[in-house]
């Protein structure tokens, strides 16, 4: 079975400073990664994803992230945050075996202060 | 605009009712997934479909059902509902097989229970 921990409900930051949310999962087989966000009222977006290759993985609107298999970590930043970045962002784990849905993380919030 | 379209996009019933939430995929895809989301659970996985067979299974009640029609559009019905049954449902689709987690999200059908 796949899992993902999100450490921190809620993260709040002030503009221009580093955005830094973290993700741990759990997978018995090498695993599919994803960042999705969320707007208000609003379905869930991909920020970015890692499958195979580069560790280090570039998004949309300025956002990355790492997958560390040592430390089962695919942790997302953004060096510079911006008041848009505020949303609730998930982390997500799948796998290339048959029957194997999106599993998401609880999420983390955003804030964003000027 | 995800092109995956949801209605009805809210809903306002009682407790004991029926009801049924529709989604059509985008042009061209072959995979719907069903996810609730609430306050205490997050984003759980109900259920997905391929071309109309049932692909993978996640936390659907027995009172809940699924179904995905020759025109590829779903249905997600809900039975005997209760207060906790209130949630966000989403819909999102793809195109299936090894790209199975880059899922495009409808803009979710919100139920509440009364």
């Amino acid at each position: 079975a796949q899992s993902v921990t999100q450490l921190g409900s809620h993260v709040s930051v002030s503009e221009g400073a580093l955005v830094l949310l973290r993700c741990n999962y759990s997978s018995s087989v090498p695993p599919y990664l994803f960042w999705y966000v969320q707007y208000p009222n609003q379905g869930l977006q991909l920020l970015l994803k890692y499958t195979t290759g580069a560790t280090l993985v570039k998004g949309i609107n300025g956002f990355e992230a790492e997958f560390k298999k040592s430390e089962t970590s695919f942790h997302l930043t953004k060096p510079s945050a911006h008041m848009s970045d505020a949303a609730e962002y998930f982390c997500a784990v799948t796998s290339t075996q048959a029957g194997t849905a999106l599993i998401f993380g609880k999420g983390t919030t955003l804030s964003v202060s000027s | 605009d995800s092109g995956v379209t949801q209605t009805p996009k809210h809903l306002i019933t009682a407790t004991g009712q029926r009801v049924t939430l529709r989604c059509s995929p985008r042009s061209g895809d072959l995979s719907v997934y069903w996810y609730q989301q609430s306050l205490d659970q997050g984003l759980q996985f109900l259920i997905q479909y391929y071309n109309g067979e049932e692909r993978a299974k996640g936390n659907i009640l027995e009172r809940f059902s699924a179904q995905q029609f020759p025109d590829l559009h779903s249905e997600l019905n809900l039975s005997s509902l209760e207060l906790g049954d209130s949630a966000l449902y989403f819909c999102a689709s793809n195109r299936g097989g090894m790209n199975a987690g880059e899922l495009f999200f409808g803009e979710g059908s919100r139920l509440t229970v009364l």
